[in-house]
């Protein structure tokens, strides 16, 4: 099985600064045949079901704020917050679906403000 | 656009089965690889299982083989998943979710809380 490790566990940022999130696979999700890289990132709010904001590690989903980028490849990837909103305070996981199954989630991040 | 609405949230003993529904609006069932995944309360992402189009069949995590139920009624559009066995650290809201041929998860149902409590 695929395991994810995000980092930090959480992380506190002032407003308008940049957030930064790492997630690290235990083996490479890069496809060699298309060079995609199987990694999403969801952003969960407290009671609400996660959201799909990143797929294929940097593509956008549709109607996500272009503050939020992805970024990174094979084991090593990134999601960045260039300027902290206050409704981006939540938990963010990234999932790899490059070896399934299992798909695989990170254990989270929880991003308040400073 | 695909919207999922599962069933209420449930209280069960230990050692019974619970049985959560999922109803698809905007695209039918077939069009559609259904997964669900856990959250126990204060924790993470747990995938469950879910329907792998290439092999044509339902795959279930190893941690839930034997005790999970995953099935489907496409003549109303409705996914099924049925834990049994249940035990206190099933606690927990489970989401459906669906996977649009492509790995990640899009959208996701509102969750269903259920409660395992003697």
């Amino acid at each position: 099985d695929i395991v994810m490790t995000q980092s930090p566990d959480s992380l506190a940022v002032s407003l308008g600064e940049r957030a930064t999130i790492n997630c690290k696979s235990s083996q490479s999700v890069l496809y060699s045949s298309n060079n995609k890289n199987y990694l999403a990132w969801y952003q969960q709010k407290p009671g609400q079901p996660p959201k799909l904001l990143i797929y294929w590690a940097s593509t956008r989903e549709s109607g996500v704020p272009d503050r939020f980028s992805g970024s990174g490849s094979g084991t090593d990837f990134t999601l960045t917050i260039s300027s902290l909103q206050a409704e981006d305070v939540a938990v963010y996981y990234c999932q790899q679906y490059y070896s399934t199954p299992p798909v695989t989630f990170g254990q989270g991040t929880r991003l308040e403000i400073k | 656009q695909v919207q999922l609405v599962q069933s209420g949230a449930e209280v069960k003993k230990p050692g019974a089965s619970v049985k959560v529904s999922c109803k698809v609006s905007g695209y039918t069932l077939t069009e559609l690889s259904m997964h669900w995944v856990r959250q126990a309360p204060g924790k993470g992402l747990e995938w469950m299982g879910g329907f792998d189009p290439e092999d044509g069949e339902t795959i279930y995590a190893q941690k839930f083989q034997g005790r999970v139920t995953m099935t489907e009624d496409t003549s109303t559009d409705t996914a099924y998943m049925e834990l049994s066995s249940l035990r206190s650290e099933d606690t927990a809201v489970y989401y459906c979710a669906t996977d649009r041929g492509e790995g990640w998860f899009d959208p996701w149902g509102q969750g269903t809380l259920v409660t395992v409590s003697s």
